[in-house]
Formats: C-alpha cells, structure tokens, sequence
C-alpha cells in the first residue's frame, strides 16, 4: 500500500456542526490534495498543499479550510457543515516526477 | 481549467465483449492519465500518455492518445468481470490534476 490514510472513513453530522477530516501520509511527499466525489460531477479539487503551511485553492474551495503543519498531515475542516457538503472525500499524493496521484481509501461525509 | 468530456457515462456489457470509451477536450493535453476505480475504494492509476499518436497496452487495455492531443480512448478487448469499476481520465497541468466525470462500466458475468 501507498502508506496514505484517512480517517475517519464514515462520519454522520449535522448542519451547522464542525468537521474535520484527517489525511495521514508515511511517503513525505511535498504534495497533497483533497478533492470531493460527486454523482454527476466526478472528483473535484478542493483544497491543495505543496509543503507545510503552503496551501492554495482549487475549484470547490467555498466552505472548507486546510491546514498542514507537518508534511505528513494534511487536515480538511468544514467550519460549519452544510447538507451541500455531503459527499466522499479523497485525499491524495504526488509522488516526484511523474505527476501521479496516489489516493487515500475516502471518507464518506453525510451531513443531516 | 480545461473542461473534459467522457463518453459514455455508462456501459453495461457482457463477459466477452469489447469496449471503447472516450475522454475529450476543446483544449490540447499537455498530458492524460487514466484512473480505475473500484466500489469504495480511491482511484488507481492505469496509464499516462504524454505524445500525440501514442498507443500504450496493458494486458487486455490499450489506450489511445490522439496524434491532435485533444481526445484519448481506451479500449479493452473480452471484457471480465473483474474490469468493473468507473474510469477515469485526468489532464495533468503542472502539480494539479483536473479529472473528467468517468465512464462508469460494468461488465455482467
């Protein structure tokens, strides 16, 4: 296995709660991504990290926040979950050179 | 960001049969990935064509770049069971990857 994982990998909240999902990486690769899966719209880019404290915003960044404060996490934060942001979540990594994403098992967010 | 187009959205077909399906942009790649996902699971990285008329073959796969760079085909010759699963295709500019919506297939014993 890649050594990336996510937790947690299902979760049941409600609206107006905070979230915070949690990708854990054993490669020390400088890239990580979190995209959101979707019927109909496939996987879009979220949020993206190129090192830590190095963050910046890809195409569905509305809602969520990001941190990385050491290379091997990088935390997605829903401040205020909406019924919208229902939807299962990847993270992945770039490895060097290749321009290759290795994604994470997802993690299924239902927002009531 | 450059929007690509998969065709079709999806394909039930029989142990035995072929199968193409597509990934196209208005734009030039600068280079395309092809992903497999499987239920429950994060995509998993197939093949990456970077020239134009490249052909690449993986068992039973061969894909397709075209020799414009705008569209790419996968093709897979008696299907199985096992070939189930959403397809993917990714453009690839600098460090961001930006996917299509997938060609879901499955193929019925």
């Amino acid at each position: 296995d890649a050594g990336i994982t996510q937790s947690p990998r299902h979760k049941v909240t409600e609206t107006g709660t905070p979230v915070t999902l949690r990708c854990h990486q054993t490669e020390n690769h400088r890239y990580m991504y979190w995209y959101r899966q979707d019927p109909g719209h496939g996987l879009r880019l979220i949020h993206y990290s190129y090192g830590v404290k190095d963050t910046d915003k890809g195409e569905v960044s509305d809602g969520y926040s990001v941190s990385r404060s050491k290379t091997e996490d990088f935390l997605l934060t829903l401040e205020s979950a909406t019924s919208s942001q229902t939807s299962v979540y990847f993270c992945a990594i770039m490895g060097t050179g290749a321009n290759v994403l290795t994604f994470g098992a997802g993690s299924r967010l239902t927002v009531l | 960001t450059q929007l690509l187009e998969q065709s079709p959205q999806f394909l039930s077909i029989q142990e035995g049969e072929n199968l193409t399906v597509y990934c196209n942009s208005s734009s030039v790649f600068s280079s395309l990935q092809w992903y497999r996902q499987e239920p429950g699971e994060g995509p998993v990285l197939l093949v990456t064509v970077v020239t134009g008329g490249e052909v690449k073959k993986l068992k039973r796969l061969t894909f397709q770049f075209g020799d414009a760079r705008k569209d790419s085909s996968l093709h897979i010759t008696a299907a199985q069971p096992g070939d189930t699963g959403l397809y993917l295709c990714a453009e690839t500019s600098g460090s961001r990857l930006t996917f299509g919506e997938g060609t879901q297939l499955t193929v019925n014993p």
